[in-house]
Formats: structure tokens, C-alpha cells, sequence
């Protein structure tokens, strides 16, 4: 089991530029999430997904976009980006029902300049 | 509204020194979830314990303990004779209302020398 995987690890952009993440999990788990990570602000959930084909805003939803087409990807797309989008950006998922834990990925560190 | 604080922005201590992670957090829910995590120096996120609201039996997993204690709202983590391999930064967490996501705190990070 590869678990959480994330594509790629690291990525610098330009402002103004466009890129997508990809999260894929191979625990048929059925929730799926993005975080970014900045120094001093702990997690922030970006959105998540509860199931193929849905998806839902989280606290930081602004700039960015998600698609769940297939139950095992979960995509997170910068349409134009900002500089203030530099962060390292976590997936995780997990099995429905109790709120169990969540399984991360290994994180992508975007730069934008 | 829900929310997780871990006050402790950073801790220092020397090897085998016991050190202490406080996490307080708040929720209108009787029914919930306290988790915490560790990311090492490596970045990745490592799952440590899932306690609920229903069990306040303390918990000791070798050298790590857990406090849970509904009548102050928090959910501390003892290291006993910490050890340099410890220093991390660790996460307190606390499930949202619908139960879909986490509610984390901002970490509090330890450095441990020898």
C-alpha cells in the first residue's frame, strides 16, 4: 500500500499562473481533504470531499478549486496564483463513519513568485 | 463555535526531561473527538491518539501519556524523558460538528537537545 501519495513535491510558480495537485489514496477510503500548512497558523482546511463526485468548501476555500471524479483522486486546482497561495499543502484521507483519524500524504512545498 | 488552542507556541527542553503539551479546546457538542499528531523534521504527519468525549480514562503509550479532562476542555500530552527523536512539532485536533473534517490547533513545537 502506497497510502497518500501527492504529485508533485515541490513546484515554484509564477504569479498569475496555473497548476493542479494531485492527492490519490489507495485505502478506498471514501473522505478526502486539502490543508495548507503556514508557519504559525497550524492546518487549514482548503475543502474536502465525502464521496466520488462531491465536494465541499473548508475555512481557507478562496483562490482554489477541487474536482472528485474518481474515488481515489482528489485534484486541487490554483486557477491564477498569488503569492500569498506559497504554503506546503497537505492531502489526507480517511474511512467513513466515527470520525476516525486521518491518513496524510507526504505534502507539496508551492513557492509563488 | 469550535476551536482548538495549543498556547505553547514553542518548548526547549534537555533530554530526558518530562515536558508537557497543553490542548484546550472548545465545542457545543457532547458528542466528539480529540486527536493528536506529530510532524517531525521530515514534514510528515503521523497520527498519535483518537480519544472521545465519552472515555476520560487517561492513556500512557510508553513514554507518552494523555490527559483528558471534559471539565477544563483539554486533552494534554505528557512526554516522559523526552528524547531528542521527539522534537517535533505536535497537533491537537477536535472533529467539526458534522463530523466531515478536523479542527486543528496551531501546533506547538518541541525541541529537545542532548
Amino acid at each position: 500500500n502506497a497510502g497518500v501519495t501527492q504529485t508533485p513535491k515541490f513546484r515554484v510558480l509564477k504569479t498569475g499562473q496555473s497548476m493542479t495537485l494531485l492527492c490519490a489514496q489507495d485505502m478506498n477510503h471514501e473522505y478526502m481533504y486539502w490543508y495548507r500548512q503556514d508557519p504559525g497558523m497550524g492546518l487549514r482546511l482548503i475543502h474536502y470531499s465525502v464521496g466520488e463526485g462531491t465536494t465541499a468548501k473548508g475555512e481557507v476555500p478562496d483562490g482554489y478549486n477541487v474536482s472528485r471524479l474518481k474515488k481515489q483522486n482528489f485534484l486541487l486546482g490554483l486557477e491564477s496564483a498569488a503569492p500569498s497561495q506559497t504554503s506546503v499543502y497537505f492531502c489526507a484521507s480517511r474511512p467513513p463513519g466515527l470520525p476516525y483519524e486521518q491518513y496524510f500524504g507526504p505534502g507539496t512545498r508551492l513557492t509563488v513568485t | 463555535a469550535q476551536k482548538v488552542t495549543q498556547a505553547q507556541t514553542e518548548i526547549s527542553v534537555v533530554e530526558k526531561e518530562d515536558v508537557t503539551l497543553d490542548c484546550v479546546y472548545e465545542t457545543r457538542d457532547t458528542t466528539y473527538y480529540l486527536f493528536w499528531y506529530k510532524q517531525p523534521p521530515s514534514g510528515e504527519l503521523v497520527f498519535l491518539i483518537r480519544r472521545n468525549s465519552f472515555d476520560e480514562q487517561n492513556e500512557i503509550s510508553g513514554r507518552y501519556s494523555w490527559n483528558f479532562q471534559k471539565s477544563t476542555s483539554s486533552f494534554n500530552f505528557t512526554i516522559t524523558a523526552s528524547q531528542v527523536v521527539d522534537s517535533a512539532v505536535y497537533f491537537c485536533a477536535l472533529n467539526n460538528q458534522a463530523g466531515t473534517a478536523l479542527i486543528f490547533g496551531k501546533g506547538t513545537t518541541l525541541s529537545v537537545s542532548s
